[in-house]
């Protein structure tokens, strides 16, 4: 069965880089999330998209911006990179119909 | 607001000790679901088990139990003969239903970490 993907895996930027990583969600499935996790931490939500729409909103810096496009695939942008962006970021993706997240692999972002 | 907490920081066992992982949650949402995710060295999360909040029936699966309690809004999750491959960080997790303009995002737990010792 398709799981979702996400791209990169890994990541090295330097501070006040920017960055962008990807997420491919399960065919069929209309909403996007996406969280952060530091380390040691657990993940916290950043940002969801239901049907191209941005539908809720954590507490993601203003430096980042995320947007899901017409095929569903979803990006987050992150500009001006500081060393406390280092963390691994999740996307998930849900059916409308259901209220499972499926999880991809995550993106580990390291920041020096 | 929605609010998850695992007291247990680090729980370190011998193989093949039974151990229990507790999780404690607040929501004011009438209908929620709680879930269980495994996070190995590796980094990936791996979904355990969903529970809606209408069904308090515990579950079994292999050496995994849950035991879900409504009055005392706790979801406990046992591992029965641990092994060494249980070793991860556990993490319990909370959502509302996607009706009425909830989204449906999961709030975390701070985590447990399990260690297995052979």
């Amino acid at each position: 069965a398709a799981g979702v993907i996400q791209s990169p895996r890994h990541l090295i930027k330097e501070k006040r880089e920017t960055a962008t990583l990807k997420c491919y969600p399960i065919p069929r499935h209309d909403t996007v999330y996406w969280y952060q996790q530091g380390p040691g931490q657990d993940p916290q939500f950043l940002i969801s998209f239901y049907e191209k729409m941005q539908s809720d909103k954590g507490s993601i810096p203003d430096r980042f911006s995320a947007q899901q496009f017409s095929d569903y695939h979803s990006e987050l942008n992150m500009s001006s990179l500081e060393l406390g962006d280092s963390a691994l970021y999740f996307c998930a993706s849900s059916p409308l119909t259901g209220d499972e997240q499926y999880f991809g692999p995550g993106t580990r972002l390291t920041v020096t | 607001a929605q609010k998850v907490t695992q007291a247990q920081t680090e729980i370190s066992v011998v193989e093949k000790e039974d151990v229990t992982l507790d999780c404690v949650y607040e929501t004011r949402d009438t209908t929620y679901y709680l879930f269980w995710y495994k996070q190995p060295p590796s980094g990936e999360l791996v979904f355990l088990i969903r529970r809606n909040s209408f069904d308090e029936q515990n579950e079994i699966s292999g050496r995994y139990s849950w035991n879900f309690q409504k009055s005392t809004s706790s979801f406990n999750f046992t591992i029965t003969a641990s092994q060494v491959v249980d070793s991860a960080v556990y993490f319990c997790a909370l959502s509302a239903l996607r009706v009425a303009g909830n989204t449906g995002k999961l709030i975390f737990g701070q985590g447990t970490t399990l260690q297995v010792k052979p």
